[in-house]
Parts: C-alpha cells; sequence; structure tokens
C-alpha cells in the first residue's frame, strides 16, 4: 500500500540555519504530494504542495521539490526562525480512488534563540 | 483560505457515556469530509471517509458501531464515540474538501477527547 516515511524528529536547531526535512514515499501511480504545518495547539495547515514530477511546491521560505526518480520531497529552508517551531508532516493523495491523504510520522521541529 | 472548525475544541467524559464531534465547512460547500485519529506524538491515522448524503467509508480496523459518522449536509459532518472507554481519549481531526478542489483538504483545529 501506499506510503510515506520521514526523518524522525526532534530536529533542533539554531535560528537562521539551513533545514532540511527527508521525506520519501511510496505509491503507485502519480500521486500528488504535501507538507502540513501543525503549530504547537493548532490544526494542521498546508505549507505547500507539488502534483507532479520536478513541480517545486514553496511557501514562507519553505520549498520541496517531486523528484520521481528518487520518490522524494524533502523540506527546505536556508533560514529558520524560532517561529517555524511546529511539526511538520509529509502526505501524499493518490491521483485516483480513495481521495484520503497518508500521512508520515511528523517531525518536530525545535528552533532555539 | 477555506475555513473548518471543530466543536468542542475538548471534552472530557465518564466512561460509557456517548460524544458527538461537529465539524463545520464555514465558507465552502464540503463534499467529502474525512476523520482523522492522532495519537501523541504520532501521525493522522484516517478513521473514515463520508460524502455528503452518503454513508460513510470506514478504514479497516475502526469499529463503525461504535465512531458514528453523519455528513447530512455539505457544510457539516458529526463523529459520535457511542460507549466512550479510556482508550478512546485521543485527539480527532476533521478535515474538508469541496468540488473542483479535491486535492486541497482543509483541516479542523481537531478535538481532545479524555474519557474518565
Amino acid at each position: 500500500g501506499d506510503s510515506v516515511t520521514q526523518m524522525e524528529g526532534p530536529v533542533t536547531l539554531s535560528e537562521e540555519a539551513f533545514l532540511t526535512i527527508n521525506c520519501t514515499y511510496t505509491a503507485t501511480g502519480y500521486p500528488s504530494l504535501f507538507w502540513y504545518v501543525q503549530y504547537p495547539g493548532e490544526g494542521l495547515q498546508l505549507l505547500l504542495k507539488a502534483t507532479k514530477a520536478d513541480d517545486k511546491g514553496s511557501n514562507k521560505g519553505f520549498e520541496a521539490t517531486y523528484r520521481k526518480e528518487t520518490t522524494s520531497f524533502h523540506l527546505e529552508k536556508g533560514s529558520v526562525q524560532v517561529s517555524d517551531s511546529a511539526v511538520y508532516f509529509c502526505a501524499l493523495l493518490k491521483g485516483t480512488g480513495r481521495r484520503a491523504l497518508t500521512f508520515g510520522s511528523g517531525t518536530r521541529l525545535q528552533v532555539q534563540p | 483560505g477555506a475555513v473548518v472548525s471543530q466543536h468542542p475544541s475538548r471534552v472530557i467524559c465518564k466512561s460509557g457515556t456517548s460524544v458527538k464531534i461537529e465539524c463545520r465547512s464555514l465558507d465552502f460547500q464540503a463534499t467529502t469530509m474525512f476523520w482523522y485519529r492522532q495519537f501523541p506524538k504520532q501521525s493522522l491515522m484516517l478513521m473514515a471517509t463520508s460524502n455528503e448524503g452518503s454513508k460513510a467509508t470506514y478504514e479497516q480496523g475502526v469499529e463503525k458501531d461504535k465512531f458514528l459518522i453523519n455528513h447530512a449536509s455539505l457544510t457539516l459532518s458529526t463523529l459520535t464515540v457511542t460507549s466512550a472507554h479510556p482508550e478512546d481519549s485521543s485527539f480527532y481531526i476533521c478535515s474538508a474538501s469541496g468540488r473542483g478542489s479535491t486535492d486541497t483538504q482543509y483541516f479542523g483545529p481537531g478535538t481532545r477527547l479524555t474519557v474518565l
């Protein structure tokens, strides 16, 4: 079945450090890929998405590129802020059939001043 | 972006009672709603998918008689946890998608259920 694998956290960085959170997926067909963010005490928010190979999703300084050859969708940010501290979830959505998201396990990011 | 609300945000109940959680799409018509469960420090696990006016489709291992889902209108879905037990304590999250944007789901803020 479909699955999403994320690097385990927590990831602890200093402010202005470079961030990479790895995400790989297993799915048949051509899924859409997403990053969601969950701030403390809040619900999930869509951060960015990509719907086909080589697409780059970007938002709020975060970027991720849909790499079909490596089945990856790694999240990056050049300079993190304390306000980026949250849990980040990678997810996929199949192009056909059940329209529910399959989530990775989530990666907690802690940014220290 | 679209807004999805959940009510209540927190609920504490005694073992054996039933609890209803509401999920509303405030500014769009939600043709499909999803219910997830999130355990502490873990990912979201899909419980069921409901289309407006149809019976919900439950994931394997989810008891449909225990977790009753109703999606009677295009803006409201409810999840009722019947005869709740302490092991049902969890964070329940709904999401919704509308016509023309089936690859985008909008998430509610979640409901923390604690069963004593």
